[in-house]
Parts: C-alpha cells; sequence; structure tokens
C-alpha cells in the first residue's frame, strides 16, 4: 500500500516553455503533498508544502510565481514550471502524508530538462 | 529551522561487514527520523524510521539508534550485501511537518 506515482518520469522541453508534472497517491488520500528538487549528487531540497484545497507554502528562496503548485484533490497534486530555463533543470520528487502518520510516501520522481 | 548533518559522505566496505551512518539534528522539537534509500534514477524508499519516544529500532538487518540528549542518530547495516549498494538518506521532522534531509552517503559494498 502507500503507492505514489508521477507523471511523467522524464520529460523535455525547450526553454521559455512551461510544464506540468503529476503527483497522484494511488490508494490513500494525501492531506499534505511535499514537492522536492533534487539535483545530481546532491540531497533533497523541500520546494514547497501544499494541503488539499490551500495555497501551497513555499519554502524561502523558492518562487512560488514560477513553481505553481495545486493540490485540488487528496489524491492530486500537480507542480507546473513556467517559462523553464536550464537551470530549472533537475530531478523533481514528490511525497503524500496521510496526517494519521509520520511517514511520508515518495514518488518515484521527474526528471526535467530543460534544453 | 532544522539543519541534518549526515556522515560520512562516502562508505565503501566488503560484504559482510557492517555499516555505520550517522546523523546529528539541531532542532530539539523534531521528533520523526526516517532513513532513505535511493537508487540511481528513483525516488527514496523508507528503510527504517524511529520516533522520539523510541531508543532503537530493528527490522532484520537494519537497526535505528535515536540519543535524543545529543541529538543525534544512527543506521546500522548489518551483514552488507552487494545491493544494499546506493545513497542512504537520514531525515527528520517535527510530526507530520516537513522533512529535512541529511546530506547523503553513497554506501558501496564490495563483493
Amino acid at each position: 500500500g502507500a503507492v505514489v506515482s508521477q507523471h511523467p518520469s522524464w520529460v523535455i522541453c525547450k526553454s521559455g516553455t512551461s510544464v506540468k508534472i503529476e503527483c497522484r497517491s494511488l490508494d490513500f488520500q494525501a492531506t499534505t503533498m511535499f514537492w522536492y528538487r533534487q539535483f545530481p549528487k546532491q540531497s533533497l531540497m523541500l520546494m514547497a508544502t501544499s494541503n488539499e484545497g490551500s495555497k501551497a507554502t513555499y519554502e524561502q528562496g523558492v518562487e512560488k510565481d514560477k513553481f505553481l503548485i495545486n493540490h485540488a484533490s487528496l489524491t492530486l497534486s500537480t507542480l507546473t514550471v513556467t517559462s523553464a530555463h536550464p537551470e530549472d533543470s533537475s530531478f523533481y520528487i514528490c511525497s503524500g502524508g496521510t496526517g494519521r502518520t509520520y511517514e511520508q510516501y515518495f514518488g518515484p520522481g521527474t526528471r526535467l530538462t530543460v534544453t | 529551522g532544522e539543519n541534518v548533518e549526515q556522515h560520512p559522505s562516502t562508505l565503501s566496505v566488503q560484504e559482510g561487514d557492517s555499516a555505520v551512518i550517522k546523523c546529528t539534528y539541531s532542532d530539539s522539537a523534531s521528533n520523526y527520523f526516517p532513513w532513505y534509500k535511493q537508487e540511481l534514477g528513483k525516488g527514496p524508499q523508507l528503510i527504517i524510521d524511529i520516533r522520539s519516544n523510541v531508543g532503537e529500532k530493528k527490522d532484520q538487518r537494519i537497526a535505528v539508534t535515536l540519543n535524543k540528549t545529543a541529538k543525534h542518530f544512527s543506521l546500522h547495516i548489518t551483514e552488507t550485501q552487494p545491493e544494499d549498494s546506493a545513497v542512504y538518506f537520514c531525515a527528520a521532522s517535527v510530526g507530520y511537518g516537513k522533512l529535512t534531509f541529511g546530506q547523503g552517503t553513497i554506501l558501496t559494498v564490495h563483493p
């Protein structure tokens, strides 16, 4: 149980375009979803936390107008990278929490490459 | 905010040996400490976790110890196998809140 999927698993886009990444909790309701970014050979850095039906809370230094997060339902959150640039190329990982246990369930990640 | 330091950054062991990875945290309010294994190109996988009301937890070859006074926790892997080779991350959170990750440890188990 507690499976999280992400789509797409990898995406290549041109500089200046926008790309949307979906995160779905398949067998549980995620009251909270977290979005992380991971650069090569580095750790996971939290970008934002979102609760279903509420605006996301962004970490310091993360541009909320560039990284749009929507958590419209208890099973779906989306991250849209707007006006992508090569420096946005990274591995984006989401996780979901049930609010009943402390555990977060992680998705498999999405590799974004901006050319 | 919370700061988690993890050591060593790389660890190389022979198959069958034990491996120990250590983390320290700064926020005394943190009460949940998970450990993750991440393979190349994949998301992190929870391997064991511990809450602050417990000092030690074991699951087969994997154990975690927590010292709240010293604010450090450790991952112990016994009888290592080549398939244990991966990047391991510790993390800390206050309850249901956000996780702060350590820098990661690249574990290599040589056959």
